[in-house]
């Protein structure tokens, strides 16, 4: 048990789509994370949540949408995505303000086709 | 904006003997905190090792040390007595310290062990 955990571990959907990434974590956290990690390029953060709020987004494109209900809960929806978006997702957590870093779930793999 | 770069993206490492994993970073900050995180085949990022900027000890854990040289913005990870298990990436990163949130990583270096 991570403490962080993502489901799906692995998702295929079309452009036309509309999927969600989910994001779960036990640690009585209160701050949740979405990063995108590419092949060959640095982990992007895309959303950042603190206390259910957003305090950061990163300039991500509108066809992600980012959904914090509760401090527990993260989730991720997806609508006519690119082929190019296609990534592992990982979600992370922490303290807010915290110099621990974060703990990572093991991501959710996706392709677009 | 505060880069992070590991100028290595493969490293091989024979087992039992020692590693080292470069990383530089760019900072006008003087608070701040650096990690290292491996990142197995299962995906999932694990914590190494971390840095407070403002201690000027490097940081250890069990076979992990660090050579943190503040002034050189350098921060290289070594690895003693290399495992079959250290087989990963490795991410070096940044966090501001005060009110930042993100941590912004490298692009990584795959350790390779061999027997």
């Amino acid at each position: 048990e991570t403490g962080v955990t993502q489901t799906p571990r692995h998702l295929v959907m079309g452009m036309t789509n509309k999927k969600s990434l989910k994001c779960e974590q036990h640690l009585g956290h209160n701050a949740m994370y979405w990063y995108k990690q590419s092949a060959k390029k640095p982990l992007e953060l895309m959303f950042v949540y603190s206390l259910e709020e957003r305090v950061e987004n990163n300039s991500v494109p509108s066809r992600f949408s980012p959904e914090c209900p509760n401090s527990s809960h993260l989730f991720l929806h997806l609508h006519t995505l690119q082929p190019e978006d296609s990534a592992l997702y990982l979600c992370a957590s922490s303290q807010a303000r915290d110099s621990y870093g974060y703990t990572f779930g093991s991501g959710t793999r996706l392709t677009v086709v | 904006a505060q880069t992070v770069t590991q100028s290595q993206p493969e490293m091989s490492v024979q087992e039992a003997e020692t590693v080292t994993l470069s990383c530089t970073y760019d900072t006008s900050e003087s608070d701040y905190y650096l990690f290292w995180y491996k990142q197995p085949p299962s995906r999932q990022m694990i914590l190494v090792i971390r840095q407070e900027a403002y201690k000027q000890q490097n940081a250890t854990e069990n076979r992990f040390s660090v050579n943190f040289q503040k002034a050189a913005k350098s921060f290289s990870l070594k690895i003693s007595d290399s495992q079959l298990g250290d087989a990963a990436m490795y991410f070096c990163a940044y966090r501001r310290g005060n009110s930042g949130y993100a941590l912004n990583f490298g692009k990584g270096t795959s350790l390779l062990v061999t027997p």
